[in-house]
């Protein structure tokens, strides 16, 4: 059991539309870590979320963005979506350890 | 040079056979290494970590890791239909980035 839920499981969106995903750790735990996976690209790091602070982000442009609010949930914004967009996005925690990431089901994006 | 690299693959192995499964990286400075296994359209489910020189095993897997050599292997022994699935190496690299930085994945097919 990953212990991490994500909403919604499926989107589909149209270019320069913004979006929304978010994730939620179960039991509290404090780091959120999210990924991008495109189709021929592989799990890419996208941001780091700790005690409610970014730790960390990928190489990713600023249109990408989050936030962790106090019950260690977090959410991804996606701004000006481009067709690339398009990918299965991963939240994963670590059960407090900040070692060993588990994955939440992910959420599927679709930029038409 | 990338900096987690595995064969694409498909490995097709005959059911019952050892998969072996392989991973170079990088960063020398690495600590901490994963086998995550990822059925399609699905998340990656973590499978093993290793994080000292030699042989993990548990159950019908082995994680082999050779820090000198920079390379991490699985074994899968006696192969079934339904290991059939993606395997993605992680390597978490030096420095407190939070990030898991995954090779590509090796798609193995088991056969019956």
């Amino acid at each position: 059991e990953a212990g991490v839920t994500q909403s919604p499981t499926h989107l589909i969106k149209t270019r320069g539309q913004q979006v929304t995903l978010r994730c939620s750790p179960i039991s509290g735990h404090t780091s959120v870590y999210w990924y991008q996976q495109a189709l021929g690209l592989g799990l890419q790091f996208l941001l780091w979320y700790d005690e409610g602070e970014e730790r960390n982000r990928g190489n990713f442009p600023p249109r990408f963005s989050g936030r962790q609010f106090p019950n260690y949930s977090s959410e991804l914004n996606v701004n000006a979506l481009e067709l690339e967009d398009s990918a299965l996005y991963l939240c994963a925690v670590d059960r407090g350890n900040q070692e060993t990431q588990y994955f939440g089901p992910g959420t599927r994006l679709l930029v038409l | 040079q990338k900096e987690v690299e595995q064969n694409s693959g498909p490995l097709s192995v005959p059911e019952g056979a050892i998969a072996s499964l392989n991973c170079t990286y990088s960063d020398r400075g690495s600590q901490s290494f994963f086998w995550y296994r990822q059925y399609s359209g699905k998340s990656p489910e973590l499978i093993m970590s290793i994080y000292s020189n030699g042989d993990k095993e548990d159950g019908r897997f082995t994680a082999q890791l050779n820090k000198a050599s920079q390379y991490v292997s699985l074994l899968i022994r006696d192969s079934q239909p339904s290991d059939s699935a993606t395997y993605l190496c992680a390597v978490r690299g030096s420095g407190n980035t939070g990030k898991l930085i995954f090779g590509q994945g090796t798609t193995l097919q088991v056969k019956p």
